[in-house]
């Protein structure tokens, strides 16, 4: 499936490079979301943005930057970050938010993020 | 008390048997319930959604309790690729969309 893609998919980067993960969706969706997964812990939500406005940000420290110029569009801009920040970053799309069947999300394959 | 809970397993279970899952969660407010899989190494996907009058597809059952706030899912005559972890997903709504994921129940099916 190319629903919603990622790039790239996996990455290392020292503690004061500054990268971007980029998600693309194609499933003409309204709202995209960034998550990180980090291991044996589940999946949490970072940031929501529904046509193109933020609609959460939970407790993400600034050191994670997003952008989404457009619906189909969303990217992590990332800077300084700590060896913590090791996660697989996974994006994700749906219709719309607030119930029912427009709140089902697909996701894309996930950017591997090691940071040294 | 977690917003969502599963039990982690790994539930160990042999082809051909049925198996099930439960998930609680703690919003009395929440209004969207989701089962997605996940391979390892993959993304998650959607399995099914869960809706109050239960679902069903194929091998599969979802039940939603809104009185005792938990949701189950059933998998009668497991195969050998059902083996992945199966995340329960519980949403709320209001203007914004608040999205809690289970740490997820690992299930590997014993040929």
């Amino acid at each position: 499936e190319t629903g919603v893609t990622q790039t790239p998919r996996h990455l290392v980067m020292g503690m004061t490079n500054k990268k971007s993960l980029k998600c693309e969706q194609h499933l003409g969706h309204n709202a995209m979301y960034w998550y990180k997964q980090s291991a044996k812990k589940p999946l949490e939500l970072m940031f929501v943005y529904n046509f193109k406005e933020q609609t959460e940000n939970n407790s993400v420290p600034s050191r994670f930057s997003p952008e989404c110029p457009n619906s189909s569009h969303l990217f992590l801009h990332l800077h300084t970050l700590q060896p913590e920040d090791s996660a697989l970053y996974l994006c994700a799309s749906s219709q719309g938010i607030g119930g029912g069947k427009k709140e089902t999300q697909y996701f894309g394959p996930g950017t591997r993020l090691l940071v040294l | 008390r977690k917003e969502v809970e599963q039990d982690p397993g790994p539930f160990n279970v042999p082809e051909g048997a049925t198996v099930a899952f439960n998930c609680t969660y703690s919003n009395s407010a929440s209004q969207s319930f989701f089962w997605y899989r996940q391979d390892c190494r993959k993304e998650p996907k959607l399995l099914m959604s869960v809706y109050s009058s239960g679902n069903e597809d194929g091998r599969f059952t979802a039940q939603l309790n809104r009185a005792s706030q938990y949701i189950s899912l059933l998998i009668r005559d497991s195969k050998l690729s059902d083996s992945a972890t199966y995340l329960c997903v519980v949403t709320s709504g209001g203007g914004y969309q608040k999205v809690t994921f289970g740490t997820g129940t690992k299930l590997q099916v014993i040929p």
